[in-house]
């Protein structure tokens, strides 16, 4: 079974509207983290936002915030004011306490519309 | 801070030749990874490092990659012979240690054209 999966391959969003892209997982670890990452055109996989199993609070880094619903095993990344810039690929992973390797969906390839 | 550093940036072979990538992590860092990432994918974990010892290569294919992490700090990555369907961006990225909460941070990547 998949690990990550993101159903969105492609997701367009007019500038300045939020936008929400797709992540469920798949683990039996209680401990587990749940990162996004941005890759624009130049390849570099950028940091986002990182929730942690048993944190109670959604995580919000300024325009990026994580929906994370445990119970349903998704962590949305919720994307507010887009903005040019924010066309990338984004990839969802999760890391298990047990283990320690990282799981990487396929990606949301995001284009905002002037 | 400096980044994960990685060289080079683009390589070109023929297929059945020999190549090797290098990465030096962010100082301190305990946990080393490379990937794979093909075309249109996410990245694959080919290798991962705890200091200098394995902790998880599973998914390297040991009959022509290879890789090693001396003193637990640099690392290069090795493909002989190399094939066609090994043109990827390799990716290095290194985390503090293997707690679940630490993210990575990656290295620019080396893009293999294998002809």
């Amino acid at each position: 079974a998949q690990k990550i999966t993101q159903t969105q391959p492609g997701m367009f969003v007019q500038e300045k509207e939020a936008v929400t892209l797709d992540c469920t997982y798949d683990t039996s670890d209680p401990s587990y983290g749940l990162f996004w990452y941005k890759q624009p055109s130049s390849g570099e996989m950028i940091f986002l936002i990182y929730q942690g199993s048993y944190d109670q609070q959604n995580a919000t880094e300024g325009r990026y915030s994580l929906n994370f619903q445990k119970a349903r095993k998704s962590a949305n990344l919720v994307i507010s004011a887009s903005q040019l810039g924010d066309s990338a690929m984004y990839f969802c992973a999760m890391r298990e306490k047990a283990g320690n390797q990282f799981y990487f969906g396929t990606g949301t390839s995001l284009t905002v519309i002037p | 801070e400096a980044g994960v550093a990685q060289s080079p940036r683009y390589k070109i072979i023929e297929k059945r030749q020999s190549v090797a990538f290098w990465c030096n992590p962010i100082s301190g860092h305990a946990t080393l990874y490379w990937y794979q990432q093909i075309l249109g994918q996410g990245p694959k974990l080919l290798i991962q490092f705890q200091n200098n010892g394995v902790v998880d290569d599973s998914q390297l294919p040991k009959d022509r990659f290879s890789a090693e992490r001396l003193k637990g700090v640099d690392s290069t990555l090795k493909i002989q012979p190399a094939k066609l369907e090994d043109s990827a961006v390799y990716l290095c990225a290194s985390s503090l240690d293997g707690d679940s909460h630490n993210e990575q941070f990656f290295g620019p990547g080396t893009r293999l054209t294998v002809l």
